[in-house]
């Protein structure tokens, strides 16, 4: 099982940037990095994922440290729709996911 | 495209009483699974289906059986419900084209 380690919460002002942390130092060279928010009484939801470079889509930036021990969830401008449970773990592939209970962000006006 | 459908959303049992909550995707995906998330915590892995006409037991699958009826479907069976399995049930599937998993709405059991 992927273990990982996040702030079990973290605080942010609306409009502006969030960086959130996760430590997978026991990651193999193949895995990929998966990051899903869980917004509140939903299911989780796919954000970003990447292997070695950084990696951005219309919701996230994905920032992995060049020994991949780490790696930062970007929210450019955070909202108060991002208000959420982010889960990062690794796999070699997605059909195998394990979540731990990840890092609830706040978002104030 | 519904993408991944759970019914019941919400459904309340005695202790003993069976039930089977159902799981549809149309997104003509191979692998199904089923989670488990009680309060505070992550998500846990009760069984899985990599394939139609496969299933594997997952993390906690103590208690509950599976059947994945076609393609489409994946259903979890509780034979005679326990208080400790009161939790949030989720169902997902997961396709090759983007490599992610996609979770459904989630069912709300309490069992008394």
């Amino acid at each position: 099982d992927a273990k990982t380690t996040q702030p079990n919460s973290m605080e942010s002002n609306e409009e502006e940037p969030v960086h959130l942390p996760c430590n997978h130092s026991t990651i193999s060279g193949t895995d990929y990095i998966h990051w899903y928010r869980q917004l509140p009484s939903q299911g989780p939801e796919y954000v970003i994922h990447g292997l070695t470079s950084n990696v951005n889509n219309r919701m996230a930036s994905l920032a992995i440290a060049e020994d991949r021990k780490s790696s930062t969830l970007i929210l450019h401008r955070a909202t108060l729709r991002d208000a959420a449970v982010y889960y990062c773990t690794y796999a070699g592939t997605a059909s195998k996911l394990t979540f731990g209970t990840g890092t609830r962000l706040q978002v104030t006006l | 495209n519904a993408g991944v459908t759970q019914t019941p959303k919400f459904q309340v049992l005695k202790t003993g009483q069976s039930m089977t909550l159902q799981c549809a995707q149309d997104m003509n995906h191979n692998s199904m699974y089923w989670y488990r998330q009680d309060p505070g915590m992550g998500l846990r892995l009760i069984y899985y289906s990599a394939s139609e006409g496969t299933t594997d037991k997952g993390e906690v699958p103590n208690g509950y059986n599976v059947s994945r009826l076609n393609k489409r479907e994946f259903s979890l069976r509780l034979e005679s419900a326990a208080p400790s399995q009161t939790s949030v049930y989720f169902c997902a599937s997961f396709g090759q084209g983007r490599g992610a998993q996609y979770f459904g709405p989630g069912t709300r059991l309490t069992v008394l």
